[in-house]
Formats: C-alpha cells, structure tokens, sequence
C-alpha cells in the first residue's frame, strides 16, 4: 500500500550542510504530519508535528506541509553528525483512522564531521 | 523524561510458540498503540487502545494477535501461535492525545526460528 512515499537515501552529507528530506502522499484526508528520529535498533522518537497546512520551526529544524501538492518536507539547517540517524514522516487522518499513523519507509541520514 | 518501557529487548521462539511482549506506557496516557517493523521495511500499524478496548486494528492484525490492559500500568501483545514471517521489531506506544505525538519504546526484537 502506497499512502507514503519516502526516498530511503542514504544521504550523506557535510558537517554544517542544510539537509532537506522528503515525503509524498496520496490520502487527502491526513491532517497531522509528523517528523520521527530513529536510531539503530531503537524506537522512532517524535521530532516534530504539524497540524493541516504550513511551516513550523523549532530550532535547527524547519516542517512544511503542502497539503495541495501532497508533500511535506524536513530541513535541518548546520547538520551536525549527531544528526546522523535515520528520518521518518508519518501522517494520521481524522475520525476512525485519527489514531493510526502511516509512515514512510525513512531516510538514512549521515552527517560527516 | 518519561519513557515507554518495552520487555523483553530481545526474544526468540519456535515456530507455533506463543509469546507475549510486555509494555509499560507512560502513566497519563490514555491511548496506547502496538505497531511493527520488519527489517528494512515499514513501520506498521497494528493496533490501538482505548478506554480498554480495541479503538482500531489493521489487516495484519488477525485473529492470532491479541492484547490486553491487564491492569493500570501494563499493556501487552499475545501472539498466539508464532510464524517465521512474525519475526520483526514491535513497538509499543502511548499518546495523550490520539493521532500525533506518540512515544515509542524501544522495541522488543521477535525472532521466530
């Protein structure tokens, strides 16, 4: 099942460089859209969310959801190697799907000193 | 910072074993989720909790899966009679919310031989 559409990478990029990851999906009734961290061997760990269209940045970090192109993106300005994982969008809808997320398939990230 | 806790980390079992993997979710949480993913592939939904009841569940999970609430803290996954295909990282997770802003534990690793 196709819903969410992630370029697995790997990425591999310079100390300080801007990162920018990706996903594509195809159910308009998502609502939520959320960023998840995951290291190797451990649990996903929620890095951001945005509510419906629009940016949101906290810190080093930057979301933007384009509800109309379906497209929703992660930018990590002065990547450092502890950013060095990889990255995993994931999306929810509304009424019986509200509490199902549907996630991409993550992008492997490494930040190179 | 509290944590969803997630036991055994590690367990292997033969094929036609049952096993239960245990979670403690963080305590005022009122949703609480099992998802899994099998190695390079997804994270997958499975199933969600609410006021101890099933709220949602996908097609993976059938009748050989089951969980339950069996007191105030603890949340666990039966699988009845494991198969090869079963092996996989599954996850527990809670949310106060429903829908985002899940946390996920580290994962109990499945291995079915």
């Amino acid at each position: 099942q196709k819903e969410v559409e992630q370029d697995p990478g790997p990425l591999s990029v310079p100390e300080g460089a801007i990162v920018s990851l990706n996903c594509t999906y195809s159910n308009s009734a998502f609502q939520y859209f959320m960023w998840y961290r995951q290291y190797s061997r451990k649990g996903p760990e929620l890095l951001m969310y945005t509510y419906s269209s629009g940016n949101k940045e906290d810190g080093r970090f930057t979301a933007q959801v384009d509800k109309s192109s379906k497209y929703i993106s992660l930018f990590i300005r002065d990547s450092q190697p502890s950013d060095s994982a990889t990255y995993l969008c994931a999306m929810s809808g509304r009424g019986s799907t509200l509490g199902r997320l549907y996630f991409g398939r993550g992008t492997q990230l490494t930040v190179w000193p | 910072e509290p944590e969803v806790t997630q036991t055994p980390s590690h367990q292997v079992t033969q094929m036609g074993q049952e096993v239960i993997l245990r979670c403690v979710p963080i305590s005022n949480h009122l949703y609480f989720y099992w998802y899994r993913q099998i190695l390079g592939q997804k994270v997958e939904f499975l199933v969600s909790f609410y006021n101890n009841e099933i709220s949602e569940k996908s097609e993976i999970f059938d009748d050989q899966f089951s969980v339950e609430r069996p007191d105030g803290s603890n949340f666990t996954l039966k699988i009845r009679s494991t198969k090869l295909e079963d092996s996989a990282m599954y996850f527990c997770a809670s949310s106060t919310t429903g829908g985002y802003g899940y946390t996920f534990g580290s994962g109990t690793r499945l291995t079915v031989v």
